[in-house]
C-alpha cells in the first residue's frame, strides 16, 4: 500500500554508463515530479509531469531525460552518468492540476553515487 | 525572482523549549507556503502548510504564521521532542505559482 515507490533504493554506477530510476504512485495524482538533493541538503526540482505532459523542465543538463508512460509511472533516464550527478533523487505526486497548491507526496528516494 | 532563504541554518534547543524557523522569499505571486520535515536518511513529509488569505494556522505542537506583506512566514514548534529533530524546509510556490521552491534547510536538534 505504499503511496509513491522508487526503484531502485541505492545504485553505485561507473562514470559514462547510463541509469534509469523508476517511480509509481498509487494516489491517483495528476502531477509527479524529480528532485534532486545533494550533498548540502539543497533539494531542486528538476522536472514536473501533469497527466503525462511535461510542465516543468529546469535548467537540467539533457542527459536527464524523464518519461511518464501513464499518470502513474515517471521514469528518469540519465545518460553518461558523472560524479556531480551523485545525490539522492526523489520522485514525488500531488492532485495538483495547475500549479503547485496541493501536497507534494515523497518517494523514499533513489542514492545514486557514481564512480 | 525565486530566492527562498531560512534562518537560521542550524537550531539547537534543549527538549520543553520552542524553537522558530523563519523563510523569506521574493516572488510576489507565492500563494502557498507549505513546511516539510526531513528526518536522517529519510523523505521530506509536509507537517503543515497555510495559503494566502490566512495569516496562522496552527495543529498541536506546531503552528505557521505568515505576512505576505513583508514576504515572510514562520514555522512555530512548542513543546519540542528528540523527535522534532531533523531539517525543516520552507517551499513556497513560485514562478507564477507552478512549482515549489524549497529553502536552504534548517537542522534542529532537540537535546535532552
Amino acid at each position: 500500500d505504499t503511496a509513491v515507490s522508487q526503484t531502485p533504493k541505492y545504485l553505485v554506477t561507473q562514470m559514462g554508463n547510463d541509469k534509469s530510476i523508476k517511480c509509481e504512485q498509487n494516489l491517483g495524482h495528476d502531477t509527479m515530479y524529480w528532485y534532486k538533493q545533494d550533498s548540502k541538503k539543497f533539494l531542486k526540482i528538476m522536472f514536473s509531469y501533469n497527466n503525462k505532459e511535461l510542465i516543468i523542465n529546469e535548467t537540467v543538463p539533457n542527459r536527464f531525460s524523464p518519461k511518464s508512460p501513464d499518470k502513474a509511472h515517471l521514469n528518469l533516464h540519465i545518460n553518461s552518468l558523472e560524479l556531480g550527478d551523485s545525490a539522492v533523487y526523489f520522485c514525488a505526486s500531488s492532485q495538483d492540476r495547475a500549479g503547485a497548491t496541493e501536497t507534494q507526496y515523497f518517494g523514499p528516494g533513489t542514492r545514486l553515487l557514481v564512480l | 525572482g525565486e530566492n527562498v532563504e531560512q534562518h537560521p541554518s542550524t537550531l539547537s534547543v534543549q527538549e520543553g523549549d520552542s524553537a522558530v524557523i523563519k523563510c523569506t522569499y521574493s516572488d510576489s505571486a507565492s500563494n502557498y507556503f507549505p513546511w516539510y520535515k526531513q528526518e536522517l536518511g529519510k523523505r521530506p513529509q509536509l507537517i503543515i502548510d497555510i495559503r494566502s488569505n490566512v495569516g496562522e494556522k496552527k495543529d498541536q505542537r506546531i503552528a505557521v504564521t505568515l505576512n505576505k506583506t513583508a514576504k515572510h512566514f514562520s514555522l512555530h514548534i512548542t513543546e519540542t521532542q528528540p523527535e522534532d529533530s531533523a531539517v525543516y524546509f520552507c517551499a513556497p510556490n513560485t514562478g507564477t505559482a507552478s512549482k515549489l521552491t524549497f529553502g536552504t534547510g534548517t537542522r534542529l536538534q532537540v537535546t535532552l
